[in-house]
């Protein structure tokens, strides 16, 4: 069955520095996501992308986080200068071939950011 | 926006009783509801899903109720086994957004 791939499944940062969440979603998918869910709350919404652009964003999503599909497969989330309030688990999903079945998020593993 | 809220939080059950999981949403717009199950250091999986047109869905042991009226949905395990012990997760969308809109988790454990 094929799956959302997240890499790398931890990362140590510092405080201050850029990160790089890496995603590959389900080859044939044309929506892809972006979720957080801090130690023991809730999973909160990012982004969502679709047809090489941001279809929806939250409040969270501010100017120190950017996405980019910079080739044909992979789905990247960037943190500009990190704050200890981004540490958090971030899960990429993706959704919907051209058959439909939009709804249906299929969930990566997730990558533990740490901010030291 | 939407608010989705789970209870219980924590649910310890006896192997072969049933487990219900309960979330109510705000946004009557709302119109897609997917359970997640997530099992200790894996990615959420999709268990079972409701669309706002269907009261009842069941899949072998696994069931979900819609009360739209309400604005309530419940996840139903019967006959527990030891491998349903997750953390399990409602949600919310809406046809027109693309974001879910997910509950604080249910941690359920089925004690041999």
């Amino acid at each position: 069955e094929p799956e959302v791939t997240q890499t790398p499944s931890h990362q140590v940062t510092q405080m201050g520095q850029e990160v790089i969440l890496r995603c590959v979603p389900i080859s044939n998918h044309l929506y892809f996501y972006w979720y957080r869910q801090i130690l023991g709350q809730k999973v909160e919404f990012l982004v969502s992308f679709y047809n090489n652009e941001i279809s929806e964003k939250s409040e969270i999503f501010d100017d120190q986080f950017s996405v980019e599909r910079p080739d044909g497969s992979n789905f990247t989330l960037k943190i500009r200068s990190t704050k200890l309030e981004d540490s958090a688990m971030y899960f990429c999903a993706s959704s919907g071939d051209r058959t439909g079945a939009k709804n249906i998020q299929y969930f990566g593993a997730g990558t533990r950011l740490s901010v030291l | 926006g939407e608010n989705v809220e789970q209870h219980p939080s924590t649910l310890s059950v006896q192997e072969g009783d049933s487990a219900v999981i309960k979330c109510t949403y705000s946004d009557s717009a709302s119109n897609y509801f997917p359970w997640y199950k997530q099992e200790l250091g894996k990615r959420p999986q999709l268990i079972i899903d409701i669309r706002s047109n269907v009261g009842e869905k069941k899949d072998q042991r696994i069931a979900v109720t819609l009360n739209k009226t309400a604005k309530h949905f419940s996840l139903h395990i019967t006959e527990t086994q030891p491998e349903d012990s997750a953390v399990y997760f409602c949600a919310a969308n809406l046809d027109t957004g693309n974001q879910f809109y997910f509950g604080t988790g249910t941690s359920l454990t089925v004690i041999p």
